[in-house]
C-alpha cells in the first residue's frame, strides 16, 4: 500500500518568509511525528500527534514553529519568519496506535528546506 | 535531556567483512529501543524494535542485541555488501516519555566493493 508521503520534496526560501510542509501518513495510522535533521546532527523530535489527544509540542524549537493535524490524516508543519538555522531535512513518520512504541515508525521521504 | 550515543560515527569496510556498531542509552527507565537504516535519498526504514533485556533479533545478515541493565545495544552485519551502505540509527524510548523516540546521530557505514 501507499507509504508516508511528504511535499514538497525540496523547498528553497528566503530568510523571513513563511513555509508550510505537508505530510500524508499511512491510512489508519493514528500516531504522527515530525522530526528534523540539521547538518551534522541527529534526528530531532519536533511534535507528536496521537488520535484526538492534545499534541506533544515539547520539541518545537521556537514559537515560529507550529503544526496541525486534521483528524487522523494530513498534517502540516508551518515555520514562520524562517531563519537560516531552520535549514534541515524535515521528516514525518506515522505508526499504528495499537501497542504504541512497540510499533515501528514509517517515515516519509522528507522535505529538504534551505533558507537563504 | 536523554543522551543516546552511537559509535563509531562512520565506518568503511570491504565487501565480505563483518562489522558491528554500538548504541548507548540511559540504563534507567527503559521502555524500548528501535534500530533504523537510512539509505541516501530514501526514507529511514525500521530494522528492529527491542524491548527485553537480553533480546537478540535477526533479519538476514543483520542482527542486534540488547542490554538494558548497562544501557547498550549492538548491531552486527555479517558479510557486508555494498547495498548495506547506509546510516544506521538507534532510537531510545523511556517510560513515560509519551512514546517519543530520542535518536542517536547514527553510524554511517560504507561498504566498498
Amino acid at each position: 500500500g501507499a507509504g508516508v508521503s511528504q511535499s514538497p520534496s525540496n523547498k528553497v526560501t528566503e530568510k523571513g518568509k513563511d513555509v508550510e510542509l505537508r505530510c500524508d501518513p499511512i491510512s489508519g495510522h493514528t500516531a504522527l511525528y515530525w522530526y528534523r535533521q540539521r547538518l551534522g546532527q541527529g534526528l530531532e523530535f519536533l511534535i507528536y500527534f496521537q488520535g484526538n489527544s492534545a499534541p506533544d509540542k515539547s520539541g518545537l524549537p521556537s514559537d515560529r514553529f507550529s503544526a496541525e493535524r486534521t483528524g487522523e490524516s494530513v498534517s502540516t508543519l508551518t515555520i514562520q519568519r524562517t531563519q537560516q538555522e531552520d535549514s534541515a531535512v524535515y521528516l514525518c513518520a506515522s505508526r499504528p496506535g495499537l501497542a504504541g512504541p512497540l510499533n515501528e515508525q514509517f517515515f516519509g521521504p522528507g522535505t529538504r528546506l534551505t533558507v537563504l | 535531556i536523554l543522551n543516546v550515543e552511537q559509535s563509531p560515527q562512520s565506518l568503511h569496510v570491504q565487501e565480505g567483512d563483518s562489522t558491528n556498531f554500538t548504541c548507548s542509552f540511559p540504563s534507567s527507565n527503559f521502555y524500548a529501543l528501535h534500530w533504523y537504516r537510512w539509505e541516501t535519498a530514501k526514507s529511514p526504514e525500521a530494522l528492529f524494535v527491542m524491548t527485553l533485556n537480553g533480546d537478540e533479533k535477526k533479519k538476514g545478515r543483520i542482527s542486534a542485541t540488547l542490554n538494558t541493565k548497562e544501557g547498550y545495544s549492538y548491531l552486527y552485519i555479517k558479510g557486508s555488501q555494498p547495498e548495506d551502505s547506509a546510516t544506521y540509527l538507534c532510537a531510545f524510548i523511556s517510560g513515560g516519555s509519551n512514546y517519543k523516540l530520542t535518536f542517536g546521530k547514527g553510524t554511517l557505514l560504507t561498504v566498498n566493493p
